[in-house]
């Protein structure tokens, strides 16, 4: 079945950056944009943006350029996502999804979340 | 970007109630929302695709309808393990953005 592994939480300090990544399995990764989701403590959701690993094209949330890179690794179906320069706004829930067109293959099936803490 | 508001934010109901929960987005979206629910701790399940689609495997007592700018979802009756958050999402442009959601609580 259709699996997103997410890596493990991340405690860092202000100013630094993280790499987090989300394996796919049980599906053709080259076929689907992995989309990846924010959502601060208690609050809502926002899309960040998406990679297409056959090309390494990306649609970003323009709140999130210069804060978040996209990568893949089409050998081990595995998509990264950075952070950089943290602050303490930066501190939320990071999740993984995927897209094929925009009919069912949007957002169906996500990563179980990794955990950001900015802190000194 | 497209703004998506999204009541009530929170709803306090009964076992066996009908419940409906709205999201409007600030321009036309083309049926293109869907509704997701999330319980503590877990990553967010999809409902519903593209406004009245059922994902495989949710009970069919949950359902969405709308078009244009207004979207509903309903639960027909409400079970003890729906009590929960739920979200909308548009996906007719980018960015791609959620309403704030609707926590349902037991009365």
């Amino acid at each position: 079945q259709v699996k997103l592994l997410q890596s493990g939480a991340a405690l860092v300090k202000p100013g630094a950056s993280v790499k987090m990544s989300c394996k796919a399995s049980g599906y053709t990764f080259t076929d689907y944009w992995v989309s990846w989701v924010k959502q601060s403590h208690g609050k809502s959701l926002e899309w960040i943006g998406e990679i297409y690993p056959n090309s390494g094209a990306t649609n970003f949330n323009e709140k999130f350029k210069g804060k978040a890179t996209l990568t893949v690794d089409k050998s081990t179906s595995t998509a990264y996502m950075e952070l950089s320069r943290l602050t303490s706004e930066d501190s939320a829930i990071y999740y993984c999804t995927r897209r094929r067109g925009s009919g069912y293959y949007v957002m169906d099936a996500w990563g179980q979340g990794a955990s950001v803490t900015v802190s000194s | 970007d497209i703004q998506m508001t999204q009541s009530p934010s929170f709803l306090s109901a009964s076992v066996g109630d009908r419940v409906t929960i709205n999201c409007k987005a600030s321009q036309n979206i083309n049926k293109y929302l869907n509704w997701y629910q999330q319980k503590l701790g877990e990553a967010p399940k999809r409902l519903i695709y593209n406004t009245n689609n059922l994902q495989t495997g949710i009970p069919s007592r949950f359902s969405g309808s709308g078009s244009g700018t207004d979207y509903t979802l309903t639960i027909s009756s409400l079970q003890p393990e729906d009590f929960a958050t739920y979200f909308c999402l548009q996906h007719n442009s980018f960015p791609y953005t959620f309403g704030a959601g609707t926590k349902l609580e037991l009365k």
